[in-house]
């Protein structure tokens, strides 16, 4: 099946500062990838998508890159702020089935 | 009902125990999935069910089942609880050619 890795764990970093979660994946059939944010004890939410027919898609601060040949994408988000501190998920899905999920980054933005 | 929702919110329960997981959606979602979450191994597949139906196994599926007699309702059952499978428990669901996960605000299970 699927194995999808993700780094760091943690992540601190100033507020106003730029933040890089990493993700690979194992299965070249994998062609939808969802990442999910989670505030302290509430349930996980979609922020943004992409899938495997575009390299890069924003939304304001945050935008997600995808590289189909080294099976590896990452989240982005640029000028932080203290409500984007929570545990990011990413996760990867063939045809919206089964979706896999990274062991998550603990983001805090500091003050 | 609003989305999907799950039951109890939290349980204490003696090892070697039976319990059933309650989630049921109101959306008309087709798939449906329950995930176990642990401090430092993310979110793991148990059971899914693509429709009413059908179910499948997921990652880590050992000393769970599940059933999925309709479309609204998924319910998760451990047979016999054991400590390791103390827990928080998401129930999730989407329209399999949208691809969004809702989830439900999760079923906190410890087995002493």
């Amino acid at each position: 099946g699927e194995n999808v890795e993700q780094h760091p764990s943690t992540l601190s970093v100033q507020e106003g500062d730029s933040a890089v979660i990493k993700c690979t994946y194992s299965d070249s059939a994998s062609n939808y990838f969802p990442w999910y944010k989670q505030e302290l004890g509430k349930r996980p939410q979609l922020i943004i998508d992409i899938r495997s027919n575009v390299g890069e898609k924003k939304d304001q601060r945050i935008a997600v890159t995808l590289n189909k040949t080294a099976k590896h994408f990452s989240l982005h988000i640029t000028e932080t702020q203290p409500e984007d501190s929570a545990v990011y998920f990413c996760a990867a899905s063939i045809n919206f089935n089964k979706f896999y999920f990274g062991s998550g980054t603990k983001l805090n933005v500091k003050p | 009902i609003a989305g999907i929702t799950q039951a109890p919110t939290s349980q204490i329960l003696a090892a070697g125990r039976r319990m059933t997981l309650r989630c049921t959606q109101d959306m008309r979602h087709n798939a449906m999935y329950w995930y176990r979450q642990d401090l430092g191994l993310g979110l793991r597949l148990i059971h899914y069910s693509n429709t009413a139906g059908t179910t499948g196994k997921g990652e880590v599926p050992d000393g769970y089942s599940v059933s999925r007699a309709n479309t609204d309702d998924f319910p998760l059952t451990l047979a016999s609880a054991v400590p390791s499978q103390t827990s928080v428990y998401f129930c999730a669901s989407s329209d399999s050619g949208a691809g969004e996960l809702f989830f439900g605000e999760g079923s906190r299970l410890t087995v002493l």
